[in-house]
């Protein structure tokens, strides 16, 4: 079966200070891609990061870094410097060969001054 | 447009009645998919389009909900016999291709059945 853990329902960080979010999958399909994306109280989506299954190097994109550890098949977003905008919900999503995506319950991050 | 747009943005019918939820991709975008976020939930995949034909709808709950793109852009999804179970934000994403890139959402259509 293909699944996307996420287990911190609520995570807190002080403005300017990192924070990691966790993610795991499970998915037998060797070829895989693991994507976060952002949803703020205003409801849209809005994509962060992208780590394909085959990519060597773990993804980073200004702030956002994912920490991608296959074997453990766990796929963490780091945010570095957090910032009083960063809080929102935030969903970690896996697509495999059928393309579509496979969503966990979301981690809802919130950033105090 | 510029983004993904979804009409209407909230829509609140009556239990037993019938309704359409429309979504506009991104221009050229080949791939059109439906999800369906409950509160408190993340979001589950309902149906995918590549061009005008559905090429995964095993996400679809039962036989009251149909989508539809016949001409390969703008997307109905279509809900008969609402129940109070179907309220939800219905979102819409596309993308340039199936695969491989990311996919963007549009704001949603809350539906509440009452």
């Amino acid at each position: 079966a293909q699944k996307i853990t996420q287990t911190q329902p609520g995570m807190f960080v002080q403005e300017k200070e990192a924070v990691t979010l966790d993610c795991t999958y499970d998915t037998s399909d060797p070829s895989y891609g693991l994507f976060w994306y952002k949803q703020p109280s205003s409801g849209e989506m809005i994509f962060l990061i992208y780590q394909g299954s085959y990519d060597q190097q773990n993804a980073t994109e200004g702030r956002y870094s994912l920490n991608f550890q296959k074997a453990r098949k766990s796929a963490n977003l780091v945010i570095s410097a957090s910032q009083l905008g960063d809080s929102a919900m935030y969903f970690c999503a896996m697509r495999v060969y059928t393309d579509k995506l496979i969503f966990g319950t979301g981690t809802r991050l919130q950033v105090f001054p | 447009g510029a983004g993904v747009s979804q009409t209407p943005s909230n829509k609140v019918t009556e239990k037993g009645k019938y309704v359409e939820l429309r979504c506009d991709p991104i221009s050229g975008h080949t791939a059109l998919y439906w999800y369906r976020q409950s509160l408190g939930q993340g979001p589950e995949f309902l149906i995918y389009f590549q061009g005008t034909g559905a090429a995964d709808d095993s996400g679809l709950p039962n036989d009251r909900f149909f989508a539809v793109r016949p001409e390969g852009s703008v997307s109905t999804l279509k809900i008969q016999r609402t129940e109070r179970g179907d309220s939800a934000v219905y979102l819409c994403a596309s993308s340039s291709s199936g695969s491989g890139t990311e996919a963007f959402f549009g704001q949603g259509t809350r539906l509440t059945v009452v």
